[in-house]
C-alpha cells in the first residue's frame, strides 16, 4: 500500500547541531509540505514543494531548509538547532487537490 | 492577515451527546475548507467543502459551509469515546497552490 513515512519518530539533539528529518511518500504525489505543531499554535507551514527542484518558504521558514531531488522525498534540515524548534514535525503530501495526507510525525527535542 | 478561528478550544461531552464544532475564517481568495481529525498521531482527512449549503456526511459526522457568513460547522451525533480527538479546520486560499492555513483545533473529549 502507498504511504508516507517519517524518520526518526523521536529525536533529541543539542543546541547548534544540524538535524535532518526525513519524509518519504510512495503515492507519487507532486506536492509535499512540512508543518510544525505546537500547543497554542496549531499546524504551521514551514516549507513546501510542488515538484522536483521546486521549494518554497512557508509561514515559519526561518532556520529551516528543504531540498527536493526526487518525487518521493522531501528532507527537512535544521541548520543550527535552537530550543525554539522543539516541536512535533509533520510531513504531508497531496496529488492535484487540496486534500493532504499526513505522515506519523517526528517529535524533536532540542536541549 | 488571514485567520482561521475554531471554537470552542476544548469540549467535554458524555457518550451519546451531539456536538457542534465551529470554524470561522477571515481570508482573501477562499477556495476550500477542510476538516481533519487528529488522535495521538497524524491528522486524518474528514471532509472538504467548497460550496455553500451542501452538506457532506460520513456516518455520524456531517459538515456544512456558509460562504456568506464565512464559517463551517462539524456535527457529530451520538458521540462515542472513539470520537475523542483534536478536530482541525483548514482553509485553502490560493487557486492551484494547495497550501492550507490551519486553525488551532478543538479538543473533544467524550466520557463514558
Amino acid at each position: 500500500d502507498a504511504e508516507i513515512t517519517q524518520s526518526p519518530r523521536h529525536k533529541i539533539t543539542e543546541t547548534g547541531r544540524q538535524v535532518t528529518l526525513a519524509c518519504h511518500q510512495t503515492w507519487n504525489h507532486n506536492n509535499m509540505f512540512w508543518y510544525r505543531q505546537d500547543l497554542g499554535h496549531g499546524l504551521r507551514l514551514i516549507h513546501y514543494s510542488y515538484g522536483v527542484q521546486d521549494t518554497n518558504k512557508g509561514e515559519v521558514s526561518d532556520g529551516y531548509s528543504v531540498s527536493r531531488s526526487n518525487t518521493e522525498d522531501l528532507p527537512l534540515t535544521l541548520e543550527s538547532a535552537a530550543s525554539s524548534q522543539t516541536s512535533v514535525y509533520f510531513c504531508a503530501s497531496s496529488a492535484t487537490g487540496w486534500e493532504q495526507y499526513f505522515g506519523p510525525g517526528t517529535r524533536l527535542t532540542v536541549t | 492577515e488571514d485567520k482561521v478561528v475554531q471554537s470552542p478550544l476544548s469540549l467535554v461531552v458524555h457518550e451519546g451527546d451531539t456536538v457542534t464544532l465551529n470554524c470561522s475564517y477571515e481570508v482573501t481568495n477562499f477556495r476550500s475548507l477542510l476538516w481533519y481529525k487528529q488522535e495521538k498521531k497524524a491528522p486524518t482527512f474528514l471532509f472538504m467543502l467548497t460550496s455553500s449549503g451542501i452538506e457532506k456526511k460520513s456516518g455520524r459526522l456531517s459538515s456544512i459551509l456558509d460562504k456568506k457568513e464565512l464559517f463551517s460547522i462539524l456535527n457529530i451525533t451520538a458521540t462515542q469515546t472513539g470520537d475523542s480527538a483534536i478536530y482541525l479546520c483548514a482553509v485553502g486560499l490560493v487557486a492551484g497552490s494547495y497550501q492550507l492555513t490551519f486553525g488551532k483545533g478543538t479538543k473533544l473529549s467524550v466520557i463514558p
